[in-house]
């Protein structure tokens, strides 16, 4: 079992609707919960983390934590043409400074 | 953007043969870290260091090596490149202040390495 899960895609979501990413992770004991972006050819860059239970907004970006669940999600609102790219799910455990990546949603957002 | 940066961005080399990726950064973080990423697998952590002379393995670290003499640089090595290493590798850096779960991790623009 991955350590982080999600899911491949791609999630196609017309332009204006609101795209919902999730993320499943197995160790109960994670910390801190990271969304990353990465276009095509380009580096991952940072969007947003999350650490408490319940929803943190920033823009149209909105992460909610379940920790009893296990379950980390990215909403985006308003989607955009320019929105499309694959969103990495990153999770920091307990202890160290590691990161454990999931394999990545791609989103398409059709104009 | 965080001043990373990874030299060479790309190159081509053949099975057999050493090859030396560098990371240069300008934000004098503690933490810095190599990836490789492929298709299917997402990001996965090689080795990582948080400290000059201090590193140690990360998930995927048979046929790796690196080193770190100076605190703005973190070099990976292939001491004998095979076509399972053709991947595109990443460097990344935090400031990673103890205890601090936001601290976040900021990446390079990456290498693409190919072994024929």
């Amino acid at each position: 079992q991955k350590e982080v899960e999600q899911n491949s895609g791609p999630l196609s979501v017309p332009e204006g609707a609101i795209a919902s990413l999730n993320c499943t992770y197995s160790d109960r004991g994670s910390q801190s919960f990271f969304w990353y972006r990465q276009y095509s050819g380009k580096s991952p860059e940072l969007i947003m983390f999350i650490y408490s239970n319940g929803d943190k907004e920033d823009g149209r970006f909105t992460a909610q934590l379940n920790k009893a669940s296990q379950y980390v999600s990215l909403l985006i609102r308003d989607s955009q043409p320019s929105d499309s790219a694959t969103y990495l799910c990153a999770v920091k455990g307990e202890y160290g400074n590691k990161l454990v990546f999931g394999a990545g949603t791609i989103l398409r957002v059709k104009s | 953007d965080a001043g990373i940066t990874q030299s060479p961005r790309h190159k081509v080399t053949e099975t057999g043969t050493p090859v030396t990726l560098r990371c240069h950064q300008t934000e004098n973080h503690r933490y810095m870290y190599w990836y490789r990423q492929d298709p299917g697998h997402g990001l996965r952590l090689i080795h990582y260091s948080y400290g000059v002379k201090d590193t140690d393995k990360g998930e995927v670290s048979d046929g790796y090596s690196v080193s770190r003499s100076k605190t703005e640089d973190f070099l990976l090595t292939l001491e004998s490149a095979t076509s399972s290493q053709t991947s595109v590798y990443f460097c990344a850096i935090s400031e990673s202040f103890q205890l601090a779960r936001t601290d976040t991790q900021y990446f390079g623009p990456g290498t693409r390495l190919t072994v024929l």
